[in-house]
């Protein structure tokens, strides 16, 4: 049973390019969450879905697209990269109000 | 935007003490207060979901208890130990408008010495 995977696990970018974090669960989670880890910040909920069809905005969405077409699948869009978005990523899966189950996470760093 | 506030932000403990921590959470609209362990260079990993007023819940040598009328959460530590360092973190589940969101606290960073 994997649970959830992220890949990649490390990835430079340049700004404005653009790149997708990939995120899959093999659990039927119906809620998939993203998230980012700044020092100080905690975890800070970017965007998240109630189910395949579905998502809403988090704390801080800005700069970030999701889609969630299949309910294994919560892939993360960076349109255009800048350095502010510079952080870890961590996408996680739930039953509703269930615990989060994590990914190992994403260290994306935009030069 | 939701806060929900954890204190004290660190704690140095010696082998063998007893320790506990707090997270204040908004108790309007609540539905849910989790509690997490998060070690250096791992992913959060879920210790309890609490949802009733009064719920008391413990895994070993930790445990918690939940006031959703005044909205907090204390976290218990019994006789900790080094593998017991950690960052905890909590997270408040509140409903708002038609879907929940999860939101967390920036945790209290354990640190237990032999």
């Amino acid at each position: 049973n994997a649970g959830v995977t992220q890949t990649p696990k490390f990835q430079v970018l340049k700004t404005g390019q653009s790149m997708t974090l990939q995120c899959a669960q093999d659990m039927n989670h119906e809620y998939m969450s993203w998230y980012r880890q700044d020092p100080g910040m905690g975890l800070r909920l970017i965007h998240y879905s109630v189910g395949a069809g579905i998502t809403d905005q988090g704390e801080v969405p800005n700069g970030y697209n999701v889609s969630r077409s299949t309910t294994e699948d919560f892939p993360l869009r960076l349109l255009s990269a800048a350095p502010s978005q510079t952080s870890v990523y961590f996408c996680a899966s739930s039953y509703p109000k269930g615990p989060q189950h994590f990914g190992d996470g994403t260290r994306l760093s935009i030069l | 935007i939701l806060n929900v506030e954890q204190s004290p932000q660190s704690l140095h403990v010696q082998e063998g003490d007893s320790t506990n921590f707090t997270c204040s959470f908004p108790s309007s609209n609540f539905y849910a207060l989790h509690w997490y362990r998060w070690e250096t260079a791992k992913s959060p990993e879920a210790l309890f979901v609490m949802t009733l007023n009064g719920d008391e819940k413990k895994k070993g040598r930790i445990s918690a208890t939940l006031n959703t009328k005044e909205g907090y959460s204390y976290l218990y530590i019994k006789g900790s130990q080094p593998e017991d360092s950690a960052t905890y973190l909590c997270a408040s589940l509140n409903y708002g408008g038609a879907t929940n969101k999860l939101i967390f606290g920036t945790g209290t960073l354990l640190a237990v010495q032999p």
